[in-house]
């Protein structure tokens, strides 16, 4: 069945350090969602992505979809103590969920 | 905006207990997902509803069963309860489902604890 994987799995950033995290998946996705959780909260949806190769930008937040739509990362520039948090990405279907990302930011 | 609705935020039961767990989706939301999510692990899908009938299916037990009633909320039932069942259950709705789900609006979450 779809698996999807990220890397890594927690990642310490001092303020102002870039991020990144990476999702594969073992088939290829119609799409792929982004999502937060803060901890103690509940997953916030950050972005979708359909289209091979397509690149979308928030603010300091950059999401890439793979030619072959089986990645996607995610980047964050000059992280901030409010990007603390697991970032998810998740194959839709039936929104299978990767293992996430923990980002902790030392201010 | 009204948002996904869970009941209870907390609930504390004994093994071998059952459970039922209560989500009402955003209105005129049509697809009804539900996730457990383990201390530290990622949400876990379980089952969907699309237009109040099962859509997909995940790594639900079969001590669990869901439904979606005609006003659209959704029930998420527990039997048998284990130790291991203790996480957050998470639902959320969407305006689409199928291959091509929109975004997913998520409930707080139902904590359950299993003595």
């Amino acid at each position: 069945g779809q698996q999807v994987m990220q890397i890594p799995q927690y990642q310490h950033v001092q303020e102002g350090e870039d991020f990144t995290t990476y999702c594969n998946s073992s088939t290829t996705l119609s799409n792929i969602q982004w999502y937060k959780q803060r901890p103690g909260g509940h997953p916030v949806f950050l972005i979708q992505l359909v289209k091979s190769g397509e690149v979308k930008k928030q603010k300091r937040l950059t999401f890439q979809f793979g030619e072959a739509k089986k990645n996607s990362s995610l980047h964050i520039t000059a992280t901030q103590t409010t990007d603390v948090g697991t970032y998810f990405c998740a194959g839709t279907g039936k929104l299978i969920f990767g293992q996430g990302t923990t980002l902790q930011v030392k201010p | 905006a009204a948002g996904v609705i869970q009941s209870p935020r907390h609930l504390i039961k004994e093994k071998r207990e059952t459970a039922t767990l209560k989500c009402y989706p955003i209105p005129r939301h049509d697809t009804v997902y539900w996730y457990q999510q383990g201390p530290g692990q990622d949400p876990q899908f379980l089952i969907s509803f699309y237009e109040k009938m099962q859509s997909d299916k995940g790594s639900i037990p079969d001590r669990f069963s869901a439904q979606q009633f005609s006003d659209y909320h959704s029930e998420l039932n527990m039997s048998s309860l284990e130790l291991g069942d203790s996480a957050l259950y998470f639902c959320a709705s969407s305006t689409q489902g199928g291959t091509n789900t929109g975004e997913l609006f998520f409930g707080e979450g139902s904590r359950l604890t299993v003595l």
